[in-house]
């Protein structure tokens, strides 16, 4: 696809499920990005992928969080047992170089709206 | 610690005025820093990015400066339109992986 996709672009789910969020970058795009963005808040840095490299986790807000990225491509964001608080909309965004460059320009998909009732 | 900040959280301008949005951050070690649209509901459109070798970007009738010595981006738009009302956030890398937020400038163009 010509820009980065992410589904659903809507999740409702009662609290305690699991979720399950999809990202698809833009081919080729070695680096790759989640954030959330809570109402009213800006964005908040969630988990980065570069490559083979490990991914940097920091931004994660709890164990309840994880995400993988198979094939250095597609990404899946789990929030497992979730509660009220992580209501937000989650995005993904890629770019073609990461790591160190300082030409790396992100490309956000339109996002996931996750409301947990 | 990187932080980011936009002044003003709201600005609203009628048609036609130029205009200037605000965007500092505390630590001036940083790789770029890029400047995005959002509109209502919707994801993050990137418009520019300026690289920390660099003072300026252009599009169109967007330009935005860096400083990097004083912890100062500026966003100018000239001749401001209707289709220009959205949030504006700049965006700072200063690490390998993070990149850090601003909260945003809400910005209407009233016809």
């Amino acid at each position: 696809g010509a820009g980065v996709s992410q589904s659903p672009s809507n999740k409702v789910t009662e609290k305690g499920k699991d979720v399950e969020l999809r990202c698809d970058p833009i081919s080729g795009h070695t680096a790759l990005y989640w954030y959330r963005q809570s109402l009213g808040q800006g964005l908040e840095f969630l988990i980065y992928f570069q490559g083979n490299s490990a991914p940097d986790k920091s931004g994660l807000p709890s164990d309840r969080f994880s995400a993988e990225r198979t094939g250095g491509s597609v990404s899946t964001l789990t929030i497992q047992r979730t509660q009220q608080e992580d209501s937000a909309v989650y995005l993904c965004a890629s770019s073609l170089l990461g790591g160190g460059s300082s030409y790396n320009e992100q490309f956000f998909g339109p996002g996931t709206r996750l409301t947990v009732l | 610690k990187q932080e980011v900040t936009q002044i003003p959280a709201a600005l609203s301008v009628p048609e036609g005025e130029n205009l200037v949005l605000n965007c500092s951050f505390t630590d001036s070690a940083i790789y770029n820093l890029q400047w995005f649209r959002q509109d209502p509901g919707k994801g993050l459109t990137s418009l520019l990015l300026i690289q920390s070798s660099q003072r300026e970007q252009t599009s169109g009738r967007l330009n935005a400066s860096l400083d990097k010595s004083s912890g100062r981006s500026t966003l100018y738009i000239a001749a401001s339109q209707p289709g220009d009302s959205a949030t504006y956030l700049c965006a700072v890398k200063s690490s390998a992986s993070k990149i850090i937020f601003g909260s945003g400038t809400r910005l209407s163009i009233r016809p």
